[in-house]
């Protein structure tokens, strides 16, 4: 019931397309969905993140979609550029400050 | 303001040694988290403190143990090192306060031989 499933484990896009990631939850105890992105001999570090109380939060070319019936959530990246090129970890908020995370998706946006 | 500050980067003990890493939070910043990373398992949670007391606690075993000084500082302990035990450590602060974002250090690197 603590877990956060994600998926795909890798991701291959065109500069220019767009990146979806998906995530999965059963606990609904769950307070907050933030998504860390993560580069080589790097701590994540936050993208974007949303309550259960918003269907949609949108910063920049990041946008959170958020299914609160269905326990799900997935992140959406619009115009991806190689510079986006990262390992991308979504997580759910548990008792305190305690976060768990999804196994994490490596993205390569080709140029 | 500073990020969040790991010592050391990285760090090679052998089995059997025991180990010590420190967590300076972003300032002003009283709540610490400390994570393993590991490419089989993932992120996942060791332990919070807040103000100086430990709130919250994952599924590891005791040879891992922290604590909080009055600074907000932070420091972990792993005793009698495993081969499984290499990963990157990584601290995250918080405010402490609900719905907060944690920030993430660059973690600290151990190897056990």
């Amino acid at each position: 019931q603590q877990q956060v499933k994600q998926s795909p484990q890798s991701l291959i896009v065109q500069k220019g397309g767009i990146s979806i990631i998906n995530c999965a939850y059963e606990n609904t105890a769950f307070d907050y969905f933030p998504w860390y992105q993560q580069f080589p001999g790097k701590g994540p570090a936050l993208l974007i993140a949303i309550r259960p109380d918003v269907s949609e939060k949108k910063e920049g070319r990041f946008t959170i979609s958020f299914n609160k019936s269905a326990k799900q959530f997935s992140l959406h990246i619009m115009d991806s550029q190689p510079g986006d090129s990262a390992t991308y970890f979504c997580a759910a908020r548990g008792y305190g400050n305690k976060l768990v995370f999804g196994a994490g998706t490596i993205l390569r946006v080709k140029s | 303001k500073a990020g969040v500050t790991q010592t050391p980067r990285y760090l090679i003990k052998t089995r059997g040694q025991q180990v010590t890493l420190s967590c300076s939070p972003i300032s002003g910043h009283r709540s610490v988290s400390w994570y393993q990373q590991t490419p089989g398992q993932g992120l996942q949670f060791l332990f919070e403190y807040f103000s100086e007391t430990q709130r919250n606690k994952g599924n590891f075993p005791g040879r891992f143990s922290g604590r909080q000084f009055s600074n907000s500082r932070s420091e972990m302990n792993v005793s009698t090192l495993e081969l499984g035990d290499s990963a990157l450590y990584l601290c995250a602060s918080t405010s402490g306060s609900s719905q907060e974002t944690q920030y993430f250090g660059p973690g600290t690197r151990l190897l056990v031989l």
